[in-house]
């Protein structure tokens, strides 16, 4: 399969710690990355290979993966964490990329 | 510090080719990574549609393959896509990206252009 998936929408409480997912066969085989993506923004890269930040991405964003799951968890969220994550991998034959459809996360 | 910048046409008729340009700043393009387009529609998710290696070789996405060329120009440090014979389902902002691949399991695009809004109507 070549499709990542991700749940629609979750909600997080300021301060708290929300864990969003990223299902997809591929991940067996090839690193899950993150992607944050604020309205009128170009996506920014938050977490690659299973668990590592690009220079200044705060440390609260943190990345895992178990079987053909990826995980990104934000512990303590900032009401600056609000947007859409995508999750992005290489598919099975390793010479595409595929997206998630997008997880939106809002801070209440 | 690597920038990219989309340019082209904001506006492409139905049938006709969309065509767009990549200028890459602060990293060679031909001293390696591979380069990638990206779109998504208006309210909706991103669509990976290929990418290109500095010495040529290119990989699309399989739904776009048979109207997908891009191509890479090391002597101008940039790379470029064309779409022909599009339609209002190609309306989107399309966007240029870095792809860090290792070339064994880890491939993620850490540098993105600031996309282009690129809308086909007549």
């Amino acid at each position: 399969s070549s499709e990542l998936t991700q749940d629609p929408a979750v909600s997080v409480a300021l301060g708290q710690t929300v864990r969003i997912t990223c299902q997809g066969d591929s991940l067996g085989s090839y690193y899950g990355n993150w992607y944050q993506q604020k309205p009128g923004q170009a996506p920014l890269l938050v977490i690659y290979a299973k668990n590592n930040r690009p220079s200044g991405i705060p440390d609260r964003f943190s990345g895992s993966s178990s079987g053909n799951t990826a995980s990104l968890t934000i512990t303590g969220a900032q009401a600056e964490d609000e947007a859409d994550y995508y999750c992005n991998s290489r598919d099975s034959s390793g010479k595409h990329h595929v997206f998630g459809a997008g997880t939106k996360v809002t801070v209440l | 510090q690597v920038q990219l910048q989309e340019s082209g046409p904001g506006l492409v008729k139905p049938s006709e080719t969309l065509s767009l340009t990549c200028d890459v700043s602060g990293y060679s393009i031909s001293s390696g990574f591979y380069w990638g387009w990206i779109r998504q529609p208006p309210g909706k998710g991103l669509e990976w549609i290929g990418t290109i290696y500095q010495s040529g070789d290119t990989y699309y996405n399989p739904s776009l393959k048979s109207r997908v060329t891009i191509s890479v120009d090391t002597s101008k440090n940039q790379f470029s896509l064309k779409l022909s014979s599009v339609t209002a389902a190609d309306t989107a902002v399309y966007y240029c990206a870095r792809d860090n691949w290792n070339g064994y399991d880890s491939s993620a695009y850490d540098y993105w252009g600031q996309g282009t809004l690129v809308t086909v109507s007549s």
